[in-house]
């Protein structure tokens, strides 16, 4: 069983264009996180979120928001896509109660915004 | 802010080499360390971490120590096999706070041949 999984895998669009990608986790965690990786690699969190608070890295657009349908999915939602929104965005979860200590990441999602 | 700093790459051995990533980090408090390993095409999986000062974290060969005085938790492995070849990622999460966000180095890729 696949512990996060993330839909679509890849995803080409157009400029000017809303895309979301989902995420969900079987891992009964908590916590659930947005992350992006440019093209050198670098990861950098973008949201952390549970069922009491989100916390949102103050560089991210308002253009990027994500969505909680229920504990166990986070949602991201990105309105009109930008060239520079062209990356790898991964999810994962922790559980507070094991001291965050392990994050759990998704296989990733590519974005392409041509 | 808290930082991970992380030697550039890429980093290309041969088989049964020793290999030494190094990670430096600034953080106030006490925080965790990480290493975290990407292979290609996949998501990120936790490697080892150490909690406190003078911890080492070890698993599948590959070591670090917490190192509170140089502010370092290097990643070391005695004989490196093709397999290990991946991106590795040194991250740090703070102390205390409500959630986990993991701060991450650059990441340093690294190409084992045979």
């Amino acid at each position: 069983d696949t512990a996060v999984s993330q839909t679509p895998k890849y995803l080409v669009t157009q400029m000017g264009n809303d895309k979301s990608i989902k995420c969900e986790q079987n891992l009964g965690h908590d916590t659930m996180y947005w992350y992006k990786q440019d093209s050198k690699k670098f990861l950098k969190i973008m949201f952390s979120y549970n069922n009491k608070e989100l916390i949102i890295n103050e560089t991210v657009p308002n253009r990027f928001s994500p969505k909680s349908p229920d504990k166990a999915h986070l949602n991201l939602h990105i309105n009109s896509l930008e060239l520079g929104d062209s990356a790898v965005y991964f999810c994962a979860s922790s559980q507070p109660g094991q001291g965050h200590y392990e994050q759990y990441f998704g296989p990733g999602t590519r974005l392409t915004v041509t | 802010g808290d930082s991970v700093t992380q030697m550039e790459g890429p980093v290309t051995l041969s088989e049964e080499a020793f290999l030494t990533i190094n990670c430096t980090y600034t953080a106030t408090g006490y925080p965790s360390l990480f290493w975290y390993v990407q292979y290609p095409g996949e998501g990120l999986q936790l490697l080892l971490k150490a909690t406190k000062a003078d911890d080492k974290g070890s698993n599948k060969g590959f070591e670090a120590t917490y190192r509170k005085e140089t502010t370092s938790f290097h990643l070391e492995k005695g004989s490196v096999q093709v397999s290990d070849s991946a991106v590795y990622f040194c991250a740090l999460k703070g102390y205390g706070g409500s959630q986990g966000n993991l701060i991450f180095g650059k990441g340093t890729k690294l190409s084992v041949k045979p």
